[in-house]
């Protein structure tokens, strides 16, 4: 069956350090990857998707970065973290036909 | 733009009651809807999708109806327990291969026993 990972679960980092999420994905080849930023409150942003190794797509301009290294990873990235970066981050794969599957998600707080 | 609108008061009902949660969107033209639930600090779990030429979907206890007419989706509960507290959101893919979905804000369920 197919599984999803995310780590970590909690990070609290200050303004101006750099940031580094990993996503990984089994049970499934060339899946469709997604990152996703849910602020309290908000609904969920669409950061950056990838449907393949090396093809990003940027839906959010910003100070954020996103890198698909291997098939089934996926990476968020930024150099200088901002107080406005804190929220809820999930990375998710699937597609309209058969939903998303999210990964459980990490709480980033900018300090 | 697109917008989707979800019940943003919290939804209580009792035990064994049906739960309707309702979605609405405007100026969009959707192929596909979804359901998911969201626990505190947890990600979305994928619950039912709908397409654009369906005009209802079942599974086990839940149900979710599409009106593109009404430009709405009701997502019905139907025997609710405790267990099914949690947010709901709804969220749509447009027509076209643009994979990106729109989402709501979600309602909160409480279902009391």
């Amino acid at each position: 069956s197919q599984t999803i990972h995310q780590w970590p679960a909690t990070l609290v980092q200050p303004v101006g350090s750099p940031l580094s999420l990993e996503c990984t994905v089994e049970g499934t080849s060339n899946p469709n990857l997604y990152w996703y930023r849910q602020a309290a409150g908000r609904g969920l942003q669409l950061l950056f998707y990838s449907v393949g190794i090396g093809q990003i797509s940027s839906e959010v301009p910003q100070n954020l970065s996103a890198s698909r290294p291997q098939d089934r990873q996926f990476i968020l990235s930024s150099k200088k973290l901002l107080l406005s970066d804190s929220g809820f981050y999930l990375c998710a794969w699937g597609g309209h036909y058969y939903g998303y599957t999210f990964g459980s998600g990490t709480r980033l707080t900018v300090v | 733009s697109q917008k989707i609108e979800q019940n943003s008061e919290a939804l209580n009902i009792q035990e064994g009651k049906t739960a309707t949660l309702t979605c609405n969107y405007t100026n969009y033209s959707p192929a596909y809807l979804q359901w998911y639930r969201q626990d505190p600090g947890r990600g979305p779990v994928f619950l039912l999708l709908i397409r654009e030429n369906e005009k209802e979907k079942r599974k086990e206890r839940l149900k979710v109806t599409f009106d593109t007419t009404l430009k709405q989706s009701l997502f019905h509960i139907t025997a609710s327990q405790p267990a099914d507290s949690a947010t709901y959101l709804c969220a749509l893919e447009r027509a076209g291969n643009n994979r990106k979905l729109i989402w709501g804000l979600g309602t909160s369920l409480a279902v009391n026993p």
